[in-house]
């Protein structure tokens, strides 16, 4: 069964640093989306791509965070400048138009 | 925007018994509710969804009930397994090709064997 793929599975960071994490979502998928969920938290929409383009963004979406698809099968999520609260798992998701949208196993990023 | 509650946080069952975990949701154009389980080191994975134009669904031993009025949505688990144990998120969206999912704070399911 088709699975989104994600690496690395932890990242640890000193605050500052930036980080890329990267994510290898269904290959006819045609939305792409990442979410973080810290520590005991609930699952958060950061930002939705489509199209080579930004769909939608949340307010946690600021200008330290970037996506980008630099091929046919990866999506990434830059953040430019860590914060220790910038720690969290983070989850990238895919889906066709209007259809399941299947998450991947996530990156754990330790900001310290 | 959306803002979806989930209750109980924690629900321990005996195996064998059922289990419910309601949700409430507040934008009345939402019409999509998804609901994931979430196994310790994992994603997120679907488990059964319901859009606004069906009351019930149900699928072997896991059922979900939307009331649109009162803005509301159930899971039902019956004859749980130990398997069952697990994190279980509700979620809401609006169907129109960009599914952003507004999760709930999540249900932390034991099933006591």
């Amino acid at each position: 069964e088709p699975e989104v793929t994600q690496t690395p599975s932890h990242q640890v960071t000193q605050m500052g640093q930036e980080v890329i994490l990267r994510c290898v979502p269904i290959s006819n998928h045609l939305y792409f989306y990442w979410y973080r969920q810290i520590l005991g938290q609930k699952v958060e929409f950061l930002v939705s791509f489509y199209n080579n383009e930004i769909s939608e963004k949340s307010e946690i979406f600021d200008d330290q965070f970037s996506v980008e698809r630099p091929d046919g099968s990866n999506f990434t999520l830059k953040i430019r400048s860590t914060k220790l609260e910038d720690s969290a798992m983070y989850f990238c998701a895919s889906d066709r138009v209007m259809d399941e949208q299947f998450f991947g196993p996530g990156t754990r990023l330790t900001v310290l | 925007g959306e803002n979806v509650e989930q209750h109980p946080s924690t629900l321990s069952v005996q195996e064998g018994d059922s289990a419910v975990i309601k949700c409430t949701y507040s934008d009345s154009a939402s019409n999509y509710f998804p609901w994931y389980k979430q196994e310790l080191g994992k994603g997120p994975q679907l488990i059964i969804d319901i859009r606004s134009n069906v009351g019930e669904k149900k699928d072997q031993r896991i059922a979900v009930t939307l009331n649109k009025t009162a803005k509301h949505f159930s899971l039902h688990i019956t004859e749980t397994q130990p398997e069952d144990s697990a994190v279980y998120f509700c979620a809401a969206s609006i169907r129109r090709g960009n599914e952003k999912l507004t999760f709930g704070t999540g249900t932390r399911l034991t099933i006591i064997p």
